[in-house]
């Protein structure tokens, strides 16, 4: 496609529920990655994934928070039992495998634990 | 661990004044420093890669210098479209991600 497209745009969820959240890279880039945006805070890593490398989860914050990426495209990013202080924005962005051209970010999901 | 410190945290500008933005940085092998634009509600705009101290970039009013500690953002002449969040990012020899600042929210006035 055209840009990195996620979904939904915008998700608000009970505290203790189960979110997933999506990715859909540009064709053709082999590098995906999820960031988390609280609000007032610079971007936090939190997974990356390479072509069919195993993917390195370092910046994951628990062990509720999950991510696959089937067929080397799409990725799904996994909250379980969400709890108040995951709200924030989820953004995913992928590149070439240099990344010397940038990174493509998406327009993230608002995440919102209620 | 690669750290990015961005400053001022905000910048209030008439339009048509100059200003610059620093990202302070330190990393184990610079492999490149990134300039972001971020608008309210959208994820990161890449504007600049630069690789190495001394290299210098422009895009339209926004122009990027770099050296061995530090990179600048330079707005001449701004106008209310330049109004955004800057964010500055990192990425070291013996790593494929990049680390971000926190950011700088600038806002030009008409």
């Amino acid at each position: 496609g055209a840009g990195v497209s996620q979904s939904p745009s915008n998700k608000v969820t009970e505290k203790g529920k189960d979110v997933e959240l999506r990715c859909d890279p540009i064709s053709g880039h082999t590098a995906l990655y999820w960031y988390r945006q609280s609000l007032g805070q610079g971007l936090e890593f939190l997974i990356y994934f390479q072509g069919n490398s195993a993917p390195d989860k370092s910046g994951l914050p628990s062990d509720r928070f999950s991510a696959e990426r089937t067929g080397g495209s799409v990725s799904t990013l996994t909250i379980q039992r969400t709890q108040q202080e995951d709200s924030a924005v989820y953004l995913c962005a992928s590149s070439s495998p240099t990344g010397s051209d940038g990174y493509t970010f998406g327009s993230g999901t608002r995440l919102t634990v209620v | 661990e690669d750290q990015v410190t961005q400053s001022p945290e905000a910048l209030r500008l008439q339009e048509g004044e100059s200003s610059s933005l620093n990202c302070s940085y330190t990393v184990s092998g610079l492999r490149g420093l990134f300039w972001y634009r971020q608008d309210p509600g959208k994820g990161p705009e890449f504007l600049f890669t630069l690789y190495s101290a001394g290299e210098e970039k422009e895009k339209e009013r926004l122009k990027a210098t770099l050296t061995k500690k530090e990179s600048f953002l330079h707005i001449t002449a701004p106008k209310p479209e330049d109004s955004a969040t800057y964010l500055c990012a990192v990425k070291g020899t013996n790593d494929y991600k990049l680390s971000f600042g926190a950011g700088t929210t600038v806002t030009v006035r008409a």
